[in-house]
């Protein structure tokens, strides 16, 4: 089993609707959460770093994390067609990164 | 505030060569990460370096290595290069104190002929 699961992707929705995506984590010793925004050709840019259970906001965007059900969502909302990128999930433990396979969202004007 | 920079953008080799890969962090981060990016299997860790020191690796060969300089800035060398090490090599940084969020560069892009 891997440490990270996504939820299957991609996903194509309309301009203006909310993007829901989540993924699950097997690992209880992970500690931080974060959300990555990755364009086709550049590297990874941190959207959303979060610690303890519960909701954090940022503009359009909120992170959600449920410790004791080891699920953490991301959640877009008003998406516009600047949103469409891939989106990775990433879970820290000590230094140490683990990712996510990464969802696609197309937003369509 | 200027991020992190990777060089070469894109570099093209043949099996059996040796590829040299570069990155300058953060002003002010001491912790640089190397990451492989390949087609169907997401970010993997390949290496940990932080005050010019390995501190950690992944399940990479050692044909996988690098070094950080006293300014910081990292390079990861593979040598003897396969096929499949054809990747999206990504460089992140990060301050030196705990649990601070790690800033991806553009990466590199390996590919091998």
């Amino acid at each position: 089993q891997k440490e990270v699961e996504k939820d299957p992707g991609p996903l194509s929705v309309p301009e203006g609707a909310i993007v829901s995506l989540n993924c699950t984590y097997s690992n209880s010793a992970f500690q931080y959460f974060m959300w990555y925004r990755q364009y086709s050709r550049k590297g990874p840019e941190l959207l959303m770093y979060t610690y303890s259970s519960g909701n954090k906001e940022d503009g359009r965007f909120t992170a959600q994390v449920d410790k004791s059900s080891k699920y953490i969502s991301l959640f877009i909302r008003d998406s516009q067609p600047s949103d469409s990128a891939t989106y990775l999930c990433a879970m820290r433990f000590d230094y140490k990164l683990s990712f996510g396979a990464g969802t696609t969202v197309t937003v369509r004007a | 505030e200027a991020g992190v920079t990777q060089s070469p953008t894109h570099l093209i080799k043949t099996r059996g060569q040796q590829a040299t890969l570069r990155c300058s962090p953060i002003s002010g981060h001491t912790s640089v990460y190397w990451y492989q990016q390949a087609l169907g299997l997401g970010l993997q860790f390949l290496l940990w370096y932080d005050e010019g020191e390995e501190r950690n690796r992944g399940n990479f060969p050692p044909r996988f290595s690098g070094r950080q300089f006293p300014n910081y800035s990292s390079e990861l060398n593979v040598n003897a290069l396969e096929l499949e090490d054809s990747a999206l090599y990504l460089c992140a940084s990060s301050s030196g104190t705990d649990y601070q969020p790690q800033h991806f560069g553009d990466g590199t892009r390996l590919s091998i002929l």
